[in-house]
């Protein structure tokens, strides 16, 4: 099946800073999203992008299904922007091992 | 509902019992997934149904996981004579089954097997 791979695995930020995740995976791909998964657990959908960028708020995605990766982008980041970020490759209903990020004020 | 919604959202249960976890998936969803996601992992596919049908089962681990979906709608993921080793979040989801292909989860259940 396919490999999806994410880096990096942990990031700590102070308030304010920006960051850049990054998912490859290892065969085209049809459908992909980003969760972020809050500290309580809950998966919450930021963007479903099968290609293409896409923007919401401090947030933006952009997918680029030909050379088979997707980047997330957290600007001006907050304490609430901590927990764990997955990118799922739909298609196969598989997940990468998440990045955990901490924004520190 | 507007939401996935999952019950119980805790469980405990001792080795050897059965557990039943139940999900009820956004209306007029026809797809609906179970996933486990141990503890600092991602979360891994257990098993996918369009509308009653269960279409792929080849993530459940053995033969104790049994997931049904009778009338297309609901669905529950049972445990037979649970072991430690099943001790996790289990996740539904749910999407369309045509256009795009967003998965909506819900809050999980935590099962503890003691």
């Amino acid at each position: 099946g396919i490999q999806v791979e994410q880096s990096p695995p942990d990031l700590i930020l102070q308030e304010g800073a920006n960051s850049t995740l990054r998912c490859n995976f290892s065969d085209s791909v049809n459908n992909l999203q980003w969760f972020h998964q809050n500290p309580w657990g809950q998966l919450i959908n930021l963007f479903y992008i099968p290609s293409g960028t896409k923007q919401n708020g401090r947030l933006s995605a952009t997918t680029v299904a030909t050379e088979r990766y997707s980047l997330l982008y957290i600007s001006s980041s907050q304490t609430t922007d901590s927990g764990v970020y997955f990118c799922a490759v739909v298609d196969d209903m598989r997940f990468g091992a998440g990045t955990r990020l901490t924004v520190k004020p | 509902g507007a939401g996935v919604s999952q019950s119980p959202r805790y469980k405990v249960a001792k080795r050897g019992q059965d557990v039943a976890l139940r999900c009820d998936p956004i209306s007029g969803h026809v797809s609906l997934f179970w996933y486990q996601q141990a503890l600092g992992q991602g979360p891994e596919f257990l098993t996918y149904f369009q509308n009653e049908a269960q279409l792929d089962k080849s993530g459940l681990p053995s033969d104790r996981f049994f997931a049904e979906r009778p009338e297309g709608s609901v669905s529950t993921l049972k445990i037979q004579r649970t072991q430690q080793e099943d001790s996790a979040v289990y996740l539904c989801a749910s999407s369309f089954l045509t256009g795009d292909y967003e998965q909506y989860f819900g809050p999980g259940t935590r099962l503890t097997v003691t």
